[in-house]
């Protein structure tokens, strides 16, 4: 099973900052590589999908790069309602799996 | 437009098997495959496995294996998730989503698991 490993757990940011999230494989998944957004008591928001596909709705300020086992979400400049939970989910490989997410915090 | 609509709370005794169903609508429900991801209180999102209705193929995570069953009738758009042997670490919010990638998600089913 591929182990996804996100870095970091959590990071305390700044509206307006530029912000860099990562996601490692354990072996490669070419870019079949998604991104969530998570708010409490909602269901889970594509943001990104094929490492760098930005999914339909999903403001420019949000940008995927990576592939093989080394990806990246790039935030812009933060927006008060990006603060939330990010995952990253391979699916090249069933089965899928999720990294535990990052929780970016003010 | 796409929908999944789930069923509702479920609370179950440690040992027993829960059943959620999630209703699909709009699009063409064979063309795609079906997920299942669980949020338990304080942890992450989890993969607990997929279907291809078309194929009928399914996969599950290794910690899955054996205690979770994930079916899909393609008269009624329906995938259900049964989990079996319950423990109170199962309670969570289970969701059902279409793919990968999951862009449509049903609401959501609370199942929580308490003596």
């Amino acid at each position: 099973e591929v182990v996804m490993t996100q870095s970091p757990d959590t990071l305390s940011v700044s509206p307006g900052d530029r912000v860099t999230l990562s996601c490692r494989a354990s072996q490669s998944v070419s870019s079949d590589l998604a991104w969530y957004q998570h708010n409490p008591g909602q269901a889970p928001r594509l943001l990104i999908h094929s490492a760098s596909t930005r999914a339909i709705g999903i403001p420019a300020r949000f940008s995927g790069s990576g592939s093989g086992t080394e990806f990246t979400l790039t935030i812009s400049s933060l927006q008060s309602e990006d603060f939330a939970v990010y995952y990253c989910q391979q699916y090249n490989k069933w089965p899928d799996s999720f990294g535990q997410g990052t929780t970016l915090e003010i | 437009q796409v929908q999944l609509v789930q069923s509702g709370a479920e609370v179950k005794k440690p040992g027993s098997s829960v059943k959620v169903s999630c209703k699909t609508s709009g699009g063409t429900f064979s063309s795609y495959a079906f997920s299942w991801v669980r949020q338990a209180p304080g942890q992450g999102l989890e993969w607990m496995g997929g279907i291809i209705p078309i194929s009928g193929s399914t996969s599950y995570p290794q910690k899955f294996q054996g205690r979770v069953a994930i079916t899909a009738d393609e008269s009624t758009g329906t995938v259900y998730m049964e989990l079996t042997s319950l423990k109170s670490e199962d309670t969570a919010i289970y969701y059902c989503a279409r793919g990968p990638p999951l862009y449509y998600w049903g609401q959501g089913t609370l199942v929580t698991v308490s003596s």
